[in-house]
């Protein structure tokens, strides 16, 4: 069983949609991710989920929301796509702060 | 805010020779540091967190240290196989108020192991 999915693996867009990834970790952890993988191959927070806790790094657009159902879903939408948006986008959960943290297989979005 | 550098950032190694690699932070006020190992087209898969100054862990072949004075960790690799070849990187994981917060990646550090 994939411990951390991300659905869809290939999102291919265009200017000014609203799209969304959904992941799910099937880990039993309390702590979700969004990661942003840039054009230099570097990885970057982009919110943490704990408890209902939101915690958004500042340099993310307010296009981007993440969204959790519950424990085991954060979702992430994406209001008027721009051309910048164009990267791949990871998941991941961990249990606790200090543990590891699990990575879903990625999302690559493309924007045109 | 956080900095973490990788060095070198990337490494050329015949299979068989040991090898290692540098995490440097200027600032030693973090909860944890992580190692990941990233192969392409796969996802980061955690290798250890240390928290302490003079942490060691091991993992097969693949040990790393910590040394929060001088500000680095270090990963070795002992008798790399092809197998190791990936990008390594390091992260750190910041202190925050609400329990919950991401890794601070550094650039990571492409190994490439040849036969």
């Amino acid at each position: 069983d994939t411990a951390v999915s991300q659905t869809p693996k290939y999102l291919v867009t265009q200017m000014g949609n609203d799209k969304s990834i959904k992941c799910e970790q099937n880990l039993g952890h309390d702590t979700m991710y969004w990661y942003k993988q840039d054009s230099k191959k570097f990885l970057k927070i982009m919110f943490s989920y704990n408890n209902k806790e939101l915690i958004i790094n500042e340099t993310v657009p307010n296009r981007f929301s993440p969204k959790s159902p519950d424990k085991a879903h954060l979702n992430l939408h994406i209001n008027s796509l721009e051309l910048g948006d164009s990267a791949v986008y990871f998941c991941a959960s961990s249990r606790g702060r200090a543990l590891e943290q699990y990575f879903g297989p990625g999302t690559r979005l493309t924007v045109t | 805010i956080l900095n973490v550098e990788q060095s070198p950032q990337s490494l050329h190694v015949q299979e068989g020779d040991s090898t290692n690699f540098t995490c440097s932070f200027p600032s030693s006020n973090f909860y944890a540091l992580h190692w990941y190992r990233w192969e392409t087209a796969k996802s980061p898969e955690a290798l250890f967190v240390m928290t302490l100054n003079g942490d060691e862990k091991k993992k097969g072949r693949i040990s790393a240290t910590l040394n929060t004075k001088e500000g680095y960790s270090y990963l070795y690799i002992k008798g790399s196989q092809p197998e190791d070849s990936a990008t390594y990187l390091c992260a750190l994981r910041g202190y925050s108020g609400g329990g919950a917060d991401g890794l601070t990646f550094g650039k990571g550090t492409h190994l490439i192991i040849q036969p």
